[in-house]
């Protein structure tokens, strides 16, 4: 039921930025998509989410393209910290459920 | 503490028990969540409730599941009848409401182990 689509893994060198893509090309207009990341043994924490223009906060950056059927999470300077599993969400479309799909496994190496 | 707590933080159980699992939200949370994630996979939803609507119940798996929120706050989330398959963590998130723009917190989960 995901409406996402993302790499199953993805490695990163330390210090360097992490781009993670996420296809969505079946989003609606009013719906946001969401980002979510897991560490291992631990719930899901929020990182950022968006609507239509690129969003930045304190963890990370969102770039969402024009026709926003797709978007990059950016992390601009990777730490071993960051190894997780990245999760991009879209809501379920007139509600309020959110479908994880089985995300991007992140590996960042020293 | 602040955030959303669960509890037990471990279960273990005999097929054919009943388990509840219980989740205090944020105070002020008026949305509650409810994901299980099997070994090695990722979230998969179960139900929400938001404030006194009817809850969203779509995903859960089957009659032995079943949740209620009582008086807008704590959750529980039984099941009855376990069954192995049913091994895995269960999260709890909240958010203050059910909004485009909610951030949803998680609790740490309960990890069922269903012998």
């Amino acid at each position: 039921d995901a409406k996402t689509t993302q790499p199953t893994s993805m490695d990163c060198a330390e210090g360097r930025a992490a781009n993670l893509p996420c296809n969505h090309s079946t989003i609606s207009g009013n719906e946001y998509v969401y980002w979510y990341r897991q560490i291992h043994s631990q719930g899901p924490q929020y990182i950022i989410h968006g609507l239509k223009n690129n969003e930045t906060n304190e963890m990370a950056s969102l770039i969402i393209t024009e026709d926003r059927k797709s978007s990059t999470l950016i992390l601009p300077h990777a730490t071993l910290r960051d190894t997780a599993v990245y999760y991009c969400i879209v809501r379920a479309s007139g509600t309020y459920k959110y479908i994880f799909g089985t995300g991007t496994r992140l590996k960042v190496l020293a | 503490g602040a955030g959303v707590s669960q509890s037990p933080s471990n279960k273990v159980t005999e097929k054919g028990k009943d388990v509840e699992l219980r989740c205090d939200p944020i105070s002020g949370h008026t949305a509650l969540y409810w994901y299980r994630q099997s070994l090695g996979q990722g979230l998969e939803f179960l139900i929400y409730f938001q404030g006194n609507s009817a809850p969203d119940k779509s995903g859960l798996p089957s009659d032995r599941f079943s949740a209620e929120r009582t008086g807008g706050s704590v959750s529980t989330l039984t099941i009855q009848r376990t069954q192995q398959e049913d091994s895995a963590v269960y999260l709890c998130a909240s958010s203050l409401t059910a909004s485009d723009t909610g951030e949803l917190f998680f609790g740490e989960g309960s990890r069922l182990t269903v012998l």
